[in-house]
């Protein structure tokens, strides 16, 4: 079964500080991964792709196929990454192509 | 470009009742997506919609419908509503269906309150 997994539900950094979302995931054929951001009283919109292999507002993150996992990561974070984020896989499952969404990680950067 | 617009924005319904949200998507989008989302399943998907044809299903009950129009624009409903289906509705609308790298743009979502 198509899975996403971000096993922290809170994360809180200091400015400056290096932060890294983890997201793992579970699925048996080759995956499209995403990371889609949601601001404050903002959409939820699409912050980078594993295809890509982009580097959007100081993150990148890069698909481990032997581990099944895609973090992401920023080598110093800023008040402005405060925001929720979720991973995310693209992929048949049942027939059925979808999104599959983690439930998300809430960053906080203090200041 | 105007982005993906839902209708209406809040919504609160009784339980048994049924209900119909909407979703206009970016102009040129063919593929609408649906979503609900709640805190304690996050974000779930119900179905896509390319070209008036639902391509994709989530693992939701028959109550759960929706359709697509010619000019794109979707509708979802909901049938003999319950508690447990209260939720924030979102749509989101790409210029391919899923199954590939494209973006999807999302609306803000329609507040379904059920009573």
């Amino acid at each position: 079964a198509q899975r996403v997994t971000q096993p922290e539900k809170l994360l809180s950094v200091f400015k400056g500080a290096p932060v890294e979302l983890k997201c793992n995931y579970s699925y048996s054929g080759s995956p499209e991964l995403f990371w889609y951001v949601q601001y404050s009283r903002q959409r939820l919109q699409l912050l980078l792709r594993h295809i890509s292999r982009e580097s959007i507002k100081g993150f990148t993150a890069d698909l481990n196929k032997g581990e099944t996992s895609f973090h992401l990561k920023k080598p110093f974070a800023q008040e402005e990454d405060s925001a929720m984020y979720y991973c995310a896989l693209s992929g048949v499952e049942g027939g059925s192509e979808k999104l599959v969404f983690g439930k998300g990680t809430k960053l906080t950067v203090n200041p | 470009k105007a982005g993906v617009t839902q209708t209406p924005r809040y919504l609160i319904k009784t339980r048994g009742q049924q209900v119909t949200l909407s979703c206009s998507p970016i102009s040129g989008h063919r593929s609408v997506s649906w979503y609900q989302q709640t805190p304690g399943q996050g974000l779930q998907f119900l179905f896509e919609y390319f070209s008036e044809t639902q391509r994709n299903k989530g693992n939701f009950p028959g109550r759960f419908s929706g359709r697509q129009f010619s000019n794109s624009r979707s509708e979802m409903n909901v049938s003999t509503l319950e508690l447990g289906d209260s939720a924030l509705y979102l749509c989101a609308s790409s210029s391919q269906p899923t199954g590939g790298s494209y973006e999807q743009y999302f609306g803000p979502g329609t507040r379904l309150t059920v009573t």
